[in-house]
Parts: C-alpha cells; structure tokens; sequence
C-alpha cells in the first residue's frame, strides 16, 4: 500500500485531457512538501516531467501541467497523443516516515 | 551533458551480496545527492535512500535498513548500492538519480537501471 494513492489507470482518447490524481496526507503533500510526477515509457528509465508541484523541466511540452491543493495533487495532460501512453508517479516527502515516497503509478492508455 | 552510467545486470543466489556503481559525469558530484530507487518486476518505483555527496551520510526508508548500503567514492565520481544475504525478493531493476532539492527533492537525471535477479 503507497503513502500516496493514484488511480491505478486512466484512459482518454487522441486529442483528449486527462488528469491523474495523487492523494497524500498530512505528513507529506498537507505538509507543504513538494510533488514531482514521473513518466516511464514502456521498458525505458522513469523521466522527471514536474518537479515541485507546477514546474516543467527544459524540454517537457506545455501540454502536461502539474497542480496540489490540500493534500492532492494532480497531473493534467491536454491534448493527449499516442506517444504519452506510459506510467506516470507522483513522488512527495514524508516527514513521519523520513522519507521520500512515490505513488502506487498510474497506466495511462491512450484509446 | 549529465549522465548517470551503471554497471551491468547481475544474476545472484540466495545469501550473496552484489555491489551496484553508478558513476556521473557532466556536473559537480559533491553538488547534488543521489536517489537509488528500486523496480521490483511489473512494480511500481521505491525509494531505497539517498547519499549526501558531500558529507557521505547515507539515509535509508525503513525497509531497506539493515541489508542496504550506500557508499561514495567521490575520487571517480561514484555512487555504490551494496546489498548484502541477498532475497528473491531483492530481484528489480535499481537505478541511481541525481536529487535536486528544494521543499522536497525529486530526481532529475537517472541511471539507465541495473537489472538484479536472485535465483538459486
């Protein structure tokens, strides 16, 4: 069981938005920490796609945006393309256990 | 350009230990720390702990104490996992990743993974 809980999948067809939510609690996403989400295309190494809760690394299309409120935080991504199809992972901190805690990922098929 | 470059795949029985290096190139190694995350097949991502470059303090998330260490040779620009009486249950993919911190710290460049199997 993850610290932090995402919808196991999503799916939403070409041309679409779709948003992937993360839920937290007080020891981490309520605790003001920052959430950084990841994609993992099949069979290839995790990429970092936000980082602390809205920003976007060099090179990561304006189509994906990140957003927390409370204890949650979510990824939209509009537009949707066949080439997003992948896993996506929130990650926090949790200052309970001392430690860096991701999400249970989220499968994200594009129909 | 940054790069993060493991070693490679390992196949392992029940009891042995394996050694993982991950070795940077392209930055400061003492600038940022190092994330290792495991992969458990058909898993999801886990945090195993993280490494101060500069002081060589390790952290670990509680169940990877005890059979889990992570160590630095800052000389070449490595990081090392060290996994000791290893399980089947040990066996995934684990991957070093730079930290950039700031409120919480995330991984912003990784390793290509190193495959590890126990298997009698």
């Amino acid at each position: 069981q993850s610290v932090l809980t995402q919808p196991p999948s999503v799916s939403g067809a070409p041309g679409q938005r779709v948003t992937i939510s993360c839920t937290g609690s007080s020891s981490n996403i309520g605790a003001h920490y920052n959430v950084h989400w990841y994609q993992q295309l099949p069979g290839t190494v995790p990429k970092l796609l936000i980082y602390a809760n809205n920003n976007r690394p060099s090179g990561v299309p304006d189509r994906f945006s990140g957003s927390k409120s409370g204890t949650s935080a979510s990824l939209a991504i509009t537009g949707l393309q066949a080439e997003d199809e992948a896993d996506y992972y929130c990650q926090s901190y949790d200052s309970s256990l001392r430690a860096a805690v991701f999400g249970g990922g989220t499968k994200l098929t594009v129909l | 350009q940054v790069q993060l470059v493991q070693s490679g795949s390992e196949l392992k029985k029940p009891g042995a230990s394996v050694k993982v290096s991950c070795k940077a190139s392209g930055y400061t190694f003492t600038d940022f720390p190092m994330n290792w995350v495991r992969q458990a097949p058909g898993q999801g991502l886990e945090w195993i702990g993280w490494i101060d470059t500069n002081t060589g303090n390790p952290r670990y998330a509680q169940p990877f104490t005890g059979r889990f260490v992570l160590s630095l040779d800052t000389s070449v620009s490595t990081a090392y996992l060290q996994i000791s009486s290893l399980e089947a249950a040990d066996s995934g993919v684990y991957f070093c990743a730079r930290a950039k911190c700031g409120g919480s710290c995330s991984s912003d460049y990784w390793g290509q993974g190193t495959l590890v199997t126990v298997s009698s």
